[in-house]
């Protein structure tokens, strides 16, 4: 079958760095997406990996190793707004998102 | 502005109604989606379409059903049929091709009664 593995909830300080791992298992592989989403509000477009490595945008960062079956976002120099829910989804064969349950991050002053 | 709007923000009905949620997009996308999301679950995909006039199942389609008369609009319908409708609903949108961000509207709380 189909699994997505993400941490529930992760707490982490003010201008301090986080990573999010994510572990999938999923029929074919066409690509990882990595979504946020606000509490009550619709999940926004974070990142898209089909190549293992790094890819870097600002403050976000996003790793996939496609042999692991592994991904992580790293969020740095964190702010009070980088609160939410990080959500991992990797395309299948038939290029559909499988979504994972998300990862509720709360930042402290 | 181009967007997704889905209305209402939050819906109550009475068990054993049906009610229709509304989506609409003006991104001039082809493909649309309607999701549900419960509490400490993942998106669940209800049903998608890929162009006018056809749409396909998703994982949990029973007591839902879905109409593609036009490019920009996807309405979802929760039927009586539908055991547990409490929840998120989600739309979203994305361009043609098979590998392309989804655009996802503000969602519609509906609270059975």
């Amino acid at each position: 079958g189909q699994n997505i593995d993400q941490p529930t909830e992760m707490t982490a300080t003010e201008g301090a760095i986080v990573q999010i791992n994510c572990t999938y298992q999923t029929s074919g592989f066409n690509g990882l997406f990595w979504y946020q989403q606000h509490a009550g509000e619709a999940p926004t477009f974070l990142s898209y990996n089909v190549l293992d490595g790094l890819e870097e945008k600002g403050r976000f960062s996003s790793f996939l190793s496609r042999s692991k079956g592994y991904s992580y976002l790293l969020l740095k120099e964190l702010q009070m707004k980088d609160s939410a829910s990080y959500l991992c989804a990797p395309l299948d064969s038939n290029y559909q998102l499988i979504w994972g349950a998300g990862t509720k991050l709360i930042i402290k002053p | 502005d181009g967007g997704i709007t889905q209305s209402p923000k939050y819906l109550f009905r009475k068990e054993g109604q049906n009610v229709t949620l509304s989506c609409e997009q003006n991104l001039n996308h082809d493909a649309m989606y309607w999701y549900r999301q419960d509490p400490g679950q993942g998106l669940r995909l209800i049903y998608y379409s890929q162009i006018v006039n056809d749409f396909q199942k998703g994982d949990i389609a029973e007591g839902y059903s879905v109409s593609r008369e036009k490019k920009e609009s996807f309405p979802l319908t929760v039927t009586s049929a539908q055991k547990n409708p409490t929840a998120f609903y989600l739309c979203a949108s994305s361009p043609q091709g098979e590998v392309n961000e989804q655009f996802f509207g503000p969602g519609t709380r509906l609270t059975v009664l």
